[in-house]
């Protein structure tokens, strides 16, 4: 878990507000770099996703950007709305060994009508 | 096609009680694994298989075990729960190539008194 850090920890944006989430990493190994998404009683589910040989990827609301240089990459979420209400987490793939997801610890969002 | 099932979605157990938490994928996938999510921590890796008849620990495998007797189940037992487990429980699975995309069951909320 120390591997990756996540902030805010929680995060109350307006309705067609921008909402930003964060991820620092430390682990070169890490080679792809996704968001999952869960609604309250649910599991997660993958979100958006970014390889490291570019720097955003946009698909609908949502935008990853991400700075190899300085090991982070972020979810912005343009127009938030109500619906998309819920826990998100960066989780990072450590592609050695055993390859697995690394979680962050999640970031509870809020989008306010 | 149902994903990823789980059972039960709830359960209290008694500390000292054991009991098995099943997952079910009809994805045809590889590796599965077994989550514990408690707030403000994430995810955490228990234990993980990469096919059929074979397991590792992950990071906080002590107090559980599991099988995977068919490569559509994943098994997961408390042989004698404690307070410390009280959490809920993810199973995911994903594809050996092709894909890093996990998928999430909907989870086992169990408390032990």
């Amino acid at each position: 878990q120390q591997q990756v850090k996540q902030s805010p920890q929680s995060l109350i944006v307006q309705k067609g507000g921008i909402s930003i989430i964060n991820c620092a990493y430390e682990n070169t190994a890490f080679d792809y770099f996704p968001w999952y998404q869960q609604f309250p009683g649910k599991g997660p589910a993958l979100l958006i996703a970014i390889r490291p040989d570019v720097s955003e990827k946009k698909e609908g609301r949502f935008t990853i950007s991400f700075n190899k240089s300085a090991k982070q990459f972020s979810l912005h979420i343009m127009d938030s709305q109500p619906g998309d209400s819920a826990t998100y987490f960066c989780a990072p793939f450590l592609n050695t060994g055993f390859q697995k997801l690394v979680f962050g610890t999640g970031t509870r969002l809020l989008v306010s009508p | 096609n149902a994903g990823v099932t789980q059972t039960p979605k709830f359960r209290v157990l008694k500390t000292g009680q054991s009991m098995t938490l099943l997952c079910a994928q009809d994805m045809n996938h590889e590796y599965m694994y077994w989550y514990r999510q408690d707030p403000g921590m994430g995810l955490r890796l228990i234990h993980y298989s990469v096919g059929e008849g074979t397991t590792a620990k992950g990071e906080v495998p002590d107090g559980y075990n599991v099988s995977r007797l068919k490569k559509q189940n994943f098994l997961l037992g408390l042989e004698s729960a404690a307070p410390s487990q009280t959490s809920v429980y993810f199973c995911a699975s994903r594809k050996r190539q092709g894909s890093y995309e996990q998928y999430f069951g909907p989870g086992t909320r169990l408390t032990v008194t």
